[in-house]
């Protein structure tokens, strides 16, 4: 597709209730990201992919939380039990392979979780 | 001390005035520096990015870049009200492949 394509774009859950957030990436895009944001801040990194390897799940908050790109395309950020601090946006982004000057991250547009 | 500082602002300028954004970062291996453009509501989307000190200019933005210091700035020449957004200082780690995001700085341009 021309951008990055993330479903549900808004999603309430009860608490406890498990999510599975969904990221299409640009194609060709062999670098993805998860970011958290919380509404007045900046994203929060959670988890990198390059193709199908997780090279860093540094960010992801507790094991609650769980990323896969089994196919090195399309990927899903689960939640177990969502807890009400859980509650932000969820961005997923894509580009190139790193390189020195940085190779442009484009962002989809969100999925809103609210849990309640 | 946070990876990546910005004055949350609201930053006020009146339309046309030149609005000034600021951004240290304390990790010196940082390579590029991103600037991102977020509207209320919408995802954040590339403004510039810079990777040598001085400036770099891209129409009415120009980025500038001080690695001994650890500064990046984004100066916005004739601001419009459409610039008012919140701005986001961005480092690029290349041996961690990712963004480290700041708080944002909050610009409101005003007629």
């Amino acid at each position: 597709g021309a951008g990055v394509s993330q479903s549900p774009r808004y999603k309430v859950a009860k608490r406890g209730q498990d999510v599975a957030l969904r990221c299409d990436p640009i194609s060709g895009h062999v670098s993805l990201f998860w970011y958290q944001q919380a509404l007045g801040q900046g994203p929060e990194f959670l988890t990198y992919f390059q193709n199908e390897a997780q090279l860093d799940k540094s960010g992801l908050p507790s094991d609650r939380f769980f990323a896969e790109r089994p196919e090195g395309s399309v990927s899903t950020l689960k939640i177990q039990r969502t807890q009400q601090e859980d509650s932000a946006v969820y961005l997923c982004a894509s580009s190139l392979p790193s390189t020195y000057s940085g190779n442009t991250i484009y962002f989809g547009e969100g999925s809103w979780l609210t849990v309640v | 001390q946070k990876e990546v500082e910005q004055n949350s602002g609201p930053l006020s300028v009146p339309e046309g005035a030149i609005a000034s954004l600021n951004c240290t970062y304390s990790d010196r291996g940082s390579q590029s520096f991103f600037w991102y453009r977020q509207y209320s509501g919408k995802s954040p989307e590339l403004i510039m990015f810079i990777y040598s000190n001085g400036d770099k200019e891209d129409g009415r933005f120009t980025a500038q870049l001080n690695k001994a210091s650890q500064y990046v700035s984004l100066l916005i020449r004739d601001s419009q009200p459409s610039d008012s957004a919140t701005y986001l200082c961005a480092p690029y780690t290349g041996g961690g492949n990712k963004l480290t995001f700041g708080t944002g700085t909050q610009l409101k341009v005003e007629l």
